[in-house]
């Protein structure tokens, strides 16, 4: 069965340092990987994805995430947080085999708030 | 060019009313995508539509539940005899076909008292 987990619902890091919000997903066949963000009363902004290729994916604002199959997680970071990245991160996968090739499943999402 | 849109952006209304969600996708996106989102959880995929194919409804909570598209245009999702659990934001995300990232929209935030 295809699921996503966000073992994080809160992370605090204060302004400069690097951040990273964790993410595993579980898939029958090749996963598709996404990273979108929230910001309040607002609807999801897509930020970078995963298809094949290169294990460090490049996104908008300076983020970043990296593959890794063996650990089957996709683990969204960036070098220095900006209080402006506050928001509300969800990790989604799409499998690429069986009846479900339309459909995103997603984590909890994972509540990001950068310190000044 | 124009996102994705929806409307209302906001409905309040009764138990047992039936309410209608619109979604205009952007130009040119075959595939639409309706998902719900509860407070304080993911999103809860509810229906996909591609092109001329049937659409995926194995998402839809109830019978009470119900969309359709007109062609690669607009859709219209339907919740008839609402209760108060159908309570969430509903959101619309289209893409240039299935498998391409999903762009969505705002939502539309139902509240049934």
């Amino acid at each position: 069965a295809q699921s996503v987990a966000q073992p994080e619902d809160q992370v605090n890091v204060a302004e400069g340092n690097p951040l990273t919000v964790k993410c595993t997903y579980s898939v029958s066949g090749n996963p598709y990987l996404f990273w979108y963000v929230q910001y309040p009363n607002r609807g999801l902004q897509f930020l970078l994805k995963y298809i094949t290729g290169d294990n460090l994916v490049k996104g908008s604002y300076g983020f970043e995430a990296e593959f890794n199959k063996s650990q089957t997680s996709f683990h969204l970071k960036k070098p220095s947080a900006l209080v402006s990245d506050s928001a509300l991160y969800f990790c989604a996968v799409r499998d690429d085999r069986g009846s479900t090739l339309g459909r995103l499943y997603f984590g909890r999402g994972t509540q990001l708030t950068v310190w000044p | 060019g124009a996102g994705v849109s929806q409307s209302p952006s906001n409905k309040v209304t009764e138990k047992g009313k039936d309410v209608e969600l619109r979604c205009d996708p952007i130009s040119g996106h075959t595939a639409l995508y309706w998902y719900r989102q509860r407070l304080g959880q993911g999103l809860e995929f509810l229906i996909y539509f591609q092109g001329n194919s049937a659409p995926d409804k194995s998402g839809l909570p109830s019978d009470r539940f119900s969309a359709e598209r007109t062609g690669e245009s607009v859709s219209t999702l339907t919740i008839q005899r609402t209760q108060q659990e159908d309570s969430a934001v509903y959101l619309c995300a289209s893409s240039l076909g299935t498998g391409e990232t999903q762009y969505f929209g705002p939502g539309t935030r139902l509240l049934v008292l």
